[in-house]
């Protein structure tokens, strides 16, 4: 019954250093998204992935890249860390069903860049 | 667009006392609504939902009434308890030709005290 599952939990990043997030779910679903998670600002979309072998941008794209590796798994890469990329980061799936399902999340990934 | 304004925080209420958390919305299509809590340190989780007009979603004590008339998707529960307090954001998802889309709130702080 794991649902969403992000890795690693926590990690500190040294500016200009690159670092993957990794996603993975088991549900099946056909959409995914990341999503970042900053005081007062609530959830901003960064990329997401509405079907397998599909990428879009989402509201705050820049200094990020995204790999749909096949149906389960959805990474975030940050080639070159920046200390506005401290932040909390979220993936998310989705069924895809027009409108009608929820979005499922994992538990988080707190970045610090320093 | 689409987009979701709810009450600012954050809101301290007395154990048993009555919540309101307010939320309005806008949206281009036939939306579904959602409230998500958050407990701290962890990922955000399907408080509960409603997927069409004068729907009413409803679990552990809370409820929400979709109301197209006034776009809005307010949150009450009566009676409320200290294992209550998380962060609470409403949400709306609309389906597009780049899938379902997910809009969010910035988060209403909920701390009861006993």
């Amino acid at each position: 019954n794991a649902g969403v599952t992000q890795t690693p939990k926590f990690q500190v990043l040294k500016t200009g250093q690159s670092m993957t997030l990794q996603c993975a779910q088991d549900m099946n679903h056909n959409s995914m998204y990341w999503y970042r998670q900053d005081p007062g600002m609530g959830l901003r979309l960064i990329y997401y992935s509405a079907s397998e072998g599909t990428t879009d941008k989402g509201e705050v794209p820049n200094g990020y890249n995204v790999s749909r590796l096949n149906k389960r798994e959805f990474s975030l890469r940050l080639e070159s860390a920046a200390p506005s990329q401290t932040s909390v980061y979220f993936c998310a799936s989705s069924e895809g069903i027009p409108g009608q399902t929820e979005a499922f999340f994992g538990q988080g990934t707190r970045l610090t860049v320093v | 667009g689409n987009s979701v304004t709810q009450m600012e925080g954050p809101v301290t209420l007395s154990e048993e006392a009555f919540l309101t958390i307010n939320c309005t919305y806008t949206a281009t299509g036939y939306p579904s609504l959602f409230w998500y809590v958050q407990y701290p340190g962890e990922g955000l989780q399907l408080l509960l939902k409603a997927t069409k007009a004068d729907d009413k979603g409803s679990n552990k004590g809370f409820e929400a009434t979709y109301r197209k008339e006034t776009t809005s998707f307010h949150l009450e529960k009566g009676s409320v308890q200290v294992s209550d307090s998380a962060v609470y954001f409403c949400a709306l998802s609309d389906y597009a030709n780049t899938g379902n889309q997910f809009y969010f709130g910035t988060g209403t702080s909920l701390t009861v005290i006993p």
